[in-house]
């Protein structure tokens, strides 16, 4: 089925540690989009890319970076995670109509001990 | 700068209650409005969606809306909830042209009661 993949779905680190999660979508959509969603606060945009090659930070960057390595693939990585980085990790896409919706991945739930 | 308020953070109902989640936002130029729905452990679905023509948008699970521009309004309404309308709730706001900028509403959570 078409869509947007995350991986992981889960994962757990510890303070201090890197990884990298991973989005990607086969719609061939420009725009791909990495969000936080914490109880409260709905959804904060992290980092987003418009195109393939280009990436600008959104309202919460800091701490984390992010690749668009292609049209299809957009990662997301926490150099040196932090407790405060706890939280579901959504990526998603759209397409260049701007009456579209955005899609969603199922999102990873990322704990930082 | 693009905005989005749901004033509502937790509304509880009993079942075969109506609905009105309310949602404004702010933004100068033309807008695509969007209501998404996320279950308990789920990613957001859309419900429905305003881009133009009849303000009074129908989505999916009986769920409806209507954009008042005099308002900057874009209230989600069902008349008769059920329990499994129990989810959160998030209004969109997408600008048209070029980049599509798109700004949620923080949520609200719906909790339907048998």
């Amino acid at each position: 089925n078409a869509g947007v993949t995350q991986t992981p779905k889960f994962q757990v680190l510890k303070t201090g540690q890197s990884m990298t999660l991973q989005c990607a979508q086969d719609m061939n959509h420009n725009s791909m989009y990495w969000y936080r969603q914490d109880p409260g606060m709905g959804l904060r945009l992290i980092y987003y890319s418009a195109s393939e090659g280009t990436t600008d930070k959104g309202e919460v960057p800091n701490g984390y970076n992010v690749s668009r390595l292609n049209k299809r693939e957009f990662s997301l990585r926490l150099e040196s995670a932090a407790p405060s980085q706890t939280s579901v990790y959504f990526c998603a896409s759209i397409g260049q109509i701007s009456n579209q919706p955005q899609h969603f991945g199922d999102g990873t739930r990322l704990s930082i001990l | 700068a693009q905005s989005v308020s749901q004033h509502n953070h937790h509304v509880i109902l009993s079942e075969a209650a109506s609905l009105e989640l309310g949602c404004n936002y702010s933004y100068g130029g033309t807008v695509n409005l969007f209501w998404y729905v996320q279950y308990p452990g789920q990613h957001l679905q859309l419900l429905l969606k305003y881009f133009s023509g009849d303000p009074l948008v129908k989505g999916i699970k009986g769920f409806e809306a209507e954009f008042i521009k005099s308002k900057f309004s874009f209230n989600l309404r069902k008349p008769s909830v059920q329990w499994s309308d129990t989810a959160e709730y998030f209004c969109a706001v997408i600008s048209s042209g070029g980049y599509q900028k798109v700004t949620f509403g923080t949520g609200t959570k719906l909790q339907v009661i048998p």
